[in-house]
């Protein structure tokens, strides 16, 4: 069965350190992924994708990817209390048209002022 | 720019009772349309995918079913509602061969 997993938490960070996120994935050919930031009674709502292996950044967030050891990372530079929300990693198995996500269950953040 | 909508945005209703929920997208053509659910302390879980008017294809079989009469609706029905059903349901779209999905505000469904 294909699975994405991700530590539920609650991570706990101070403000202004870095937050680090981490999701492994079973599907070796998995070929795109992404992480979305869902705030308590709304929907996700996108942050960043990824492709290639290495890092992705945009503003205070950095993706990497690792397609040899199966997981993707999301670090969050300078957190805010405003970044304290669940995230959830979610991974494309097929890299087509039909392009049908997996999703793992989040990892809720928590950023202390 | 695309927007989504969802409605109702929230919903109670009876076991045994109907249900309809609506989703549109507005500022793009032919997309990809997705229903979700997500279920307390679980993940989100894909019930339907639509590429096109007519196309459905379900990815858990259950008590509900899912339309597109037109290019840009999505509706997610259900004859009989069972206690299992209570969720947030998430309407996504995707652009035509694309991958990344918008999700809309989706519709809290509570069944008693």
């Amino acid at each position: 069965q294909k699975e994405v997993e991700q530590n539920s938490g609650p991570l706990s960070v101070p403000e202004g350190a870095i937050a680090s996120l981490n999701c492994t994935y079973s599907d070796r050919g998995s070929q795109s992924f992404f992480w979305y930031r869902q705030y308590s009674g709304k929907s996700p709502e996108l942050i960043m994708f990824i492709y290639s292996n290495g890092d992705k950044e945009d503003g205070r967030f950095t993706a990497q990817l690792n397609k040899a050891s199966q997981y993707v990372s999301l670090l969050i530079r300078d957190s805010q209390p405003s970044d304290s929300a669940t995230y959830l990693c979610a991974v494309n198995l097929y890299g087509g048209s039909q392009g049908n996500l997996i999703f793992g269950k989040g990892t809720k953040l928590s950023v202390k002022p | 720019s695309q927007t989504i909508h969802q409605w109702p945005a929230t919903l109670v209703q009876p076991v045994g009772s109907p249900l309809s929920l609506e989703c549109t997208v507005e500022g793009t053509s032919n997309p990809n349309l997705y229903w979700y659910r997500q279920a307390a302390g679980r993940g989100l879980q894909l019930l339907f995918y639509s590429v096109g008017i007519g196309q459905i294809s379900s990815e858990v079989p259950q008590n509900l079913s899912a339309s597109r009469p037109q290019d840009r609706q999505f509706i997610l029905s259900s004859k009989k509602l069972l206690l299992s059903d209570s969720g947030f349901y998430l309407c996504a779209w995707a652009g035509t061969g694309g991958q990344t999905q918008y999700f809309g505000p989706g519709t809290r469904l509570l069944v008693l």
